[in-house]
């Protein structure tokens, strides 16, 4: 079945560590990307998207993604995290021709002071 | 102000009392969609709908009904609630073409079957 993978379910890091976050998708062809962040209590809002054009993609508050199209992979990089990154983070992947919609299971991100 | 409004934001019922969630949107997206949150199974989508009359199921849309009589509005209803629908529900919308999948998210609506 077509599905995206976020292969870790909660990560645990201490401020200023860096952050990789995995998403994989099975999808063939012509895919729109996306992360989402949910912080405690809130509705999730769009981190970075890719569309096209260059596969690494900056996004707000210092978040950008690499899409790698031969691992068909979207993975979710910060160089340094803050306490207040804590929050869960959804990869989603949408396929134009059939208007398909998809996301990952998410990943629960604590950020310890 | 784009916004996506849902209401109730909180809801507690009892089992086959018949209840609406209301959806609304000031964007004039032509998709729109409901999902449901699970710990440990992420968003999963029950209904979406990509222009007024014109919708499709989702992964999960047993004991839900939707209907899109007006572009703006997207209701959730559920006939028949049972306690496994005790979940946290999402209104979503998105423009339709190249750039289509970049949702905008409702608050959410946390509904509570006993």
């Amino acid at each position: 079945a077509q599905s995206v993978s976020q292969h870790n379910h909660h990560v645990i890091l201490s401020e200023a560590a860096s952050l990789e976050l995995g998403c994989n998708y099975s999808y063939g062809g012509t895919v729109n990307l996306f992360w989402y962040v949910q912080y405690p209590g809130q509705h999730l809002q769009l981190l970075l998207k890719y569309f096209s054009g260059d596969p690494l993609v900056k996004g707000i508050k210092g978040f950008e993604a690499e899409f790698i199209k031969s691992k068909f992979s979207f993975n979710l990089r910060k160089p340094s995290v803050q306490w207040s990154d804590t929050a869960e983070y959804f990869c989603a992947v949408a396929r134009g021709n059939n208007n398909d919609m998809r996301f990952g299971a998410g990943t629960r991100l604590t950020v310890k002071p | 102000e784009a916004q996506v409004t849902q209401n109730p934001r909180y809801l507690i019922t009892v089992t086959g009392k018949k209840l609406t969630v209301t959806c609304s949107q000031n964007m004039n997206h032509e998709y729109m969609s409901w999902y449901r949150q699970d710990p440990g199974l992420g968003l999963r989508q029950i209904y979406y709908s990509m222009n007024v009359e014109v919708t499709d199921k989702g992964d999960v849309p047993e004991g839900y009904k939707v209907s899109r009589k007006e572009k703006r509005n997207f209701p959730l209803i559920l006939e028949s609630p049972s306690p496994n629908q005790t979940s946290l529900y999402f209104c979503a919308t998105s423009v339709l073409g190249q750039e289509w999948g970049e949702q905008f998210f409702g608050p959410g609506t946390r509904l509570t079957v006993l």
